[in-house]
C-alpha cells in the first residue's frame, strides 16, 4: 500500500451512529493530520496528533495513532448529515516534515 | 479566524500561456506551500517555502513552476507554460512552523487548461 491509505474508501453510515475511518502508512512520522474536504471544496484541518501521542480528542472527534502499527483512526461520534465529506490522513514524515504526504480518503455519507 | 485566502477561484488558460495563482496566507505564519489536486485523486506536495526560500520541493515541481513572496502578505505559484496535465486544483497553505506544526489550507484555485 501506498503511504497514507485510508479505509474503507468509502462508508456510508445513519445520523446518530460513529463512523471510524482508518490510516496506514509506512515510513516514520513526525506527526499525522486528519482534514476534511467537501465536494470540490478546500482541505478543513481537523486534528493533528504528533508522534508520541497516542491519542487525541477534538469534540466529537477522536483520533489514535499506533507508530508500531504505522497507523491511525479517526473516530467521529454521534455523526450529522453535515459530516457528509472526504477524510482525508496526511502523514509529516521525519526526512521531509514540511511535506504532508496524503492518502487516498474515506468518502463519508451521512443519510438521515 | 484568520484564513488563507486564494484567488481567483478558477483559472482558465490556453496550453502555453503564463498562470500566476496568488494566496495570501495567515498574517503570523513564516512557512508557506502549494499543494495541487488533479480530479479524483490525491492531494500531492509541489513546494514549501521559508525565509523567502524553497525548502522543499517535489519531483512535479520543475523548472516550469515556480514560487515568490512579492511582498509581505503575498504568495504565488506561476506555471510559465501551461500544459494540460497541469489542469487541477491547487491549494496553497501556511504554518507557524515547519513539521511539527498543522497546516492551513485556502479553499483552492482551479486551474482549467484548454
Amino acid at each position: 500500500s501506498q503511504q497514507g491509505e485510508e479505509d474503507p474508501q468509502a462508508l456510508s453510515i445513519q445520523e446518530g451512529e460513529n463512523a471510524t475511518m482508518n490510516c496506514s502508512y509506512k515510513t516514520s512520522i513526525n506527526n499525522l493530520q486528519w482534514y476534511r474536504q467537501n465536494s470540490g471544496r478546500g482541505l478543513v484541518h481537523l486534528i493533528l496528533i504528533r508522534s508520541n501521542e497516542r491519542e487525541k480528542h477534538s469534540g466529537r472527534l477522536r483520533v489514535t495513532l499506533d507508530t508500531s502499527k504505522k497507523s491511525s483512526s479517526l473516530l467521529i461520534t454521534a455523526s450529522r448529515a453535515a459530516d457528509t465529506a472526504s477524510y482525508f490522513c496526511a502523514t509529516g514524515s521525519l526526512r521531509a516534515a514540511s511535506k504532508l504526504t496524503f492518502g487516498t480518503g474515506t468518502r463519508l455519507q451521512v443519510t438521515l | 479566524e484568520p484564513e488563507v485566502t486564494q484567488t481567483p477561484s478558477h483559472q482558465v488558460t490556453q496550453m502555453g500561456q503564463e498562470v500566476i495563482l496568488r494566496c495570501v496566507p495567515i498574517s503570523n505564519h513564516l512557512y508557506f506551500y502549494w499543494y495541487r489536486q488533479i480530479l479524483g485523486q490525491k492531494v500531492e506536495f509541489l513546494v514549501s517555502f521559508y525565509n523567502n526560500e524553497i525548502s522543499e520541493k517535489s519531483e512535479i515541481f520543475d523548472d516550469q513552476f515556480s514560487v515568490e513572496r512579492p511582498d509581505g502578505s503575498n504568495f504565488t505559484l506561476k506555471i510559465r507554460s501551461t500544459k494540460l496535465e497541469d489542469s487541477a486544483m491547487y491549494f496553497c497553505a501556511s504554518s507557524i512552523d515547519t513539521g511539527t506544526d498543522t497546516q492551513y489550507f485556502g479553499p483552492g484555485t482551479r486551474l482549467t487548461v484548454l
